[in-house]
């Protein structure tokens, strides 16, 4: 299985200000994901990040607010910008491999005061 | 829309006391379904991918099925590290990667 390493794996952020959360694969993937796990609720997928193109949002997110690097097959960011209270959340980063079979980072638990 | 729905919502065992844990589903040509048991403050570890109707399988004291509208997470005999909450995901769309979870099960296992 994917190791997968996320960077910071929690913070706590003034309202207003941006934080960018990093994501390491310890082997090449093709597809990486970026998930949001709010309190209480389940995973919402953010966005798909795919290597040498823009990276495709799930309705509700926009790319302005969750901006999404993919520079190589190991690694990606996401910055959660101008931040507010509600985007108080676990983060998490996620690859697949074979077809189906997906794996997790540990997260980042971001609080907004 | 895929949909998943869990039940409970959470469960308290006594240690050795088993159960079931279920994951209801609607999906548009399902992929996969996914079991992951989640600790407090990590990510989701994977558990199980169940692809076709009819389909088990077992990790140590954990069994998982499959029927075309729900799945089963079959806990037997179990021990207090058991405790974590567990959560079901399904792959649908032909093409696409992208998982639909449920809220999950907190299961709590008292010695």
């Amino acid at each position: 299985s994917a190791v997968i390493s996320q960077k910071p794996s929690r913070d706590i952020c003034q309202r207003g200000t941006s934080l960018t959360i990093q994501c390491q694969v310890d082997s090449q993937v093709t597809m990486m994901f970026w998930y949001r796990q709010q309190p209480g609720q389940s995973l919402t997928l953010i966005a798909t990040a795919n290597q040498g193109s823009e990276a495709t949002y799930e309705s509700g997110f926009v790319i302005d607010k969750f901006p999404i690097s993919r520079p190589n097959l190991t690694f990606s960011t996401l910055t959660v910008s101008n931040m507010s209270p509600e985007d108080s959340s676990i983060y998490l980063c996620s690859v697949t491999q074979g077809n189906t079979e997906a794996f997790f980072g540990q997260g980042t638990r971001l609080t907004v005061v | 829309e895929d949909q998943v729905t869990q039940s409970p919502e959470a469960l308290r065992l006594q240690e050795g006391e088993s159960s079931s844990l279920n994951c209801s589903y609607t999906v548009s040509g399902l992929r996969g379904l996914f079991w992951y048991r989640q600790d407090p403050g990590k990510g989701p570890e994977f558990l199980f991918t169940l692809y076709s109707a009819g389909e088990e399988k077992e990790k140590e004291r954990l069994k998982a099925t499959l029927t075309k509208k729900e799945s089963f997470l079959h806990i037997t005999a179990p021990k207090p590290e058991d405790s974590a909450t567990y959560l079901c995901a399904v792959q649908g769309r032909a093409g696409s990667y992208q998982l639909t979870f449920g809220k999950g099960t907190k299961l709590s296992v008292i010695p």
